[in-house]
């Protein structure tokens, strides 16, 4: 069975102190992993698939890297605003999609 | 355009009693997933459509949880003789061929 382990469990750092959280993953044969932001109260929100090792996907402050057995998620000069909790997820079988426990990450202004 | 929706967005029952969670995808999707997330925890899934068949319920955690598509679009979760244990958050989401899964915001329920 496809598992999948995030850390730290919690992260708070000051505005533009750069950080990244981690995403273990054990699978059978890897056919996606997902990166997903859930803010309080609301619904995971879609970030980043990447699909092979070596792949690399940006968008504004936020760069998802992979490796043959680990996810980063890497935070450059964060915002408070990018404070959430940050899902990591593979997709296990047809299309359902198996996720870690979440790192919850509070930027402090 | 619109995104997923699910109603009722809160919902207390009493412990044993039925309760219908709905879910209306993003138009045209042909997969639709349920997931329960408890406090603290990410997603568990629970099962999978494409269209109105049901392929995959194997995340269902007991017999008394029933999910249908009927015609290929809204969907409902039901939940019978209700448990404390039952009490989660309940997410639909939604996915066409690129294979991202589009969530809504979700059914809190609290089992009291």
């Amino acid at each position: 069975e496809d598992q999948v382990t995030q850390s730290p469990e919690a992260l708070r750092l000051q505005e533009g102190e750069s950080s990244s959280l981690n995403c273990s993953y054990t699978v059978s044969g890897l056919r996606g992993l997902f990166w997903y932001r859930q803010d309080p109260g609301k619904g995971p929100e879609f970030l980043f698939t990447l699909y092979s090792a070596g792949e690399e996907k940006e968008k504004e402050r936020l760069k998802a890297t992979l490796t043959k057995k680990e996810s980063f998620l890497h935070i450059t000069a964060p915002k408070p605003e990018d404070s959430a909790t940050y899902l990591c997820a593979v997709r296990e079988g047809f299309q359902k999609l198996v996720f870690g426990t979440g790192t919850r990450l509070l930027v402090s202004p | 355009g619109a995104g997923v929706s699910q109603s009722p967005r809160y919902k207390v029952a009493k412990r044993g009693q039925d309760v219908a969670l709905r879910c209306d995808p993003i138009s045209g999707h042909v997969s639709l997933f349920w997931y329960q997330q408890a406090l603290g925890q990410g997603p568990e899934f629970l099962t999978y459509f494409q269209n109105e068949a049901q392929l995959d319920k194997s995340g269902l955690p007991s017999d008394r949880f029933f999910a249908e598509r009927p015609e290929g679009s809204v969907s409902t979760l039901k939940i019978q003789r209700t448990q404390q244990e039952d009490s989660a958050v309940y997410l639909c989401a939604s996915s066409t061929g690129d294979l991202r899964q589009y969530f809504g915001p979700g059914t809190r329920l609290t089992v009291t």
